[in-house]
């Protein structure tokens, strides 16, 4: 066990540019997360994966995000046509199907994203 | 539309004493409830659980509380050791989501 593992763990991009994460879960784990926090904010969830399946998107989700877990295994996050309000905190996470209450996430240490 | 709360930006507690985090929830909805801590630069840490069928459930020096009737929520660390300085985040469950409050930043001094 490893760890959730997230590169790069820091972004500084110019607005307008288009970037991409990746986040890898830890091996056994069939659900991956994909959360978003700024300073002084809880972690907001993004979206979630059940193996290859995009099971669930927030409204936070614009249609320039988009999230894909090709075999299940890792996962990428894309924003397009960054925007200076996209600079966050993106966290991975992942967890066994029994969901985060009865089987706890386990989260990377993110993706610091700066949009200048 | 805040669901979780955590009205105590900060808490600072002196070693060996009792720390309590607090944390408010208004969607009588939520079936579980999860306390993770953050320390600077690394993801969150999953601390401890309850159910919302139970009132308290307790993990070594961690204890939670749950009551249900008021809609709160406490976590309880005794005695306090200076490396559980860090962010406390109270989360709740509902359906695939984890609904996060704000955190709590607990400092214990020596």
């Amino acid at each position: 066990d490893t760890g959730v593992s997230q590169n790069p763990r820091h972004k500084i991009t110019k607005r307008g540019q288009n970037v991409t994460f990746r986040c890898d879960p830890i091996s056994e784990h069939n659900r991956l997360y994909w959360y978003r926090q700024t300073l002084g904010q809880g972690p907001e969830f993004l979206t979630y994966f059940q193996n290859e399946a995009q099971l669930e998107k927030s409204r936070l989700l614009s249609d320039r995000f988009s999230a894909e877990r090709p075999k299940g295994s890792f996962s990428t996050l894309e924003i397009q046509r960054t925007e200076q309000g996209d600079s966050a905190m993106y966290l991975c996470a992942s967890s066994l199907a029994r969901g985060p209450g009865n089987s706890p996430l386990h989260f990377g240490n993110g993706t610091r994203l700066t949009v200048t | 539309d805040q669901q979780v709360k955590q009205n105590s930006p900060s808490l600072s507690v002196q070693e060996g004493r009792i720390s309590i985090l607090n944390c408010d929830y208004t969607n009588s909805m939520f079936d579980y409830f999860l306390w993770y801590k953050k320390y600077p630069a690394e993801g969150p840490t999953f601390l401890i659980s309850i159910s919302s069928i139970k009132d308290k459930n307790e993990d070594g020096r961690f204890t939670v509380f749950l009551n249900k009737s008021a809609k709160h929520l406490s976590l309880h660390i005794v005695p306090s050791q200076p490396g559980d300085s860090a962010v406390y985040f109270c989360a709740a469950r509902n359906g695939y989501q984890l609904i996060w409050g704000a955190g709590t930043k607990l400092i214990i001094k020596p």
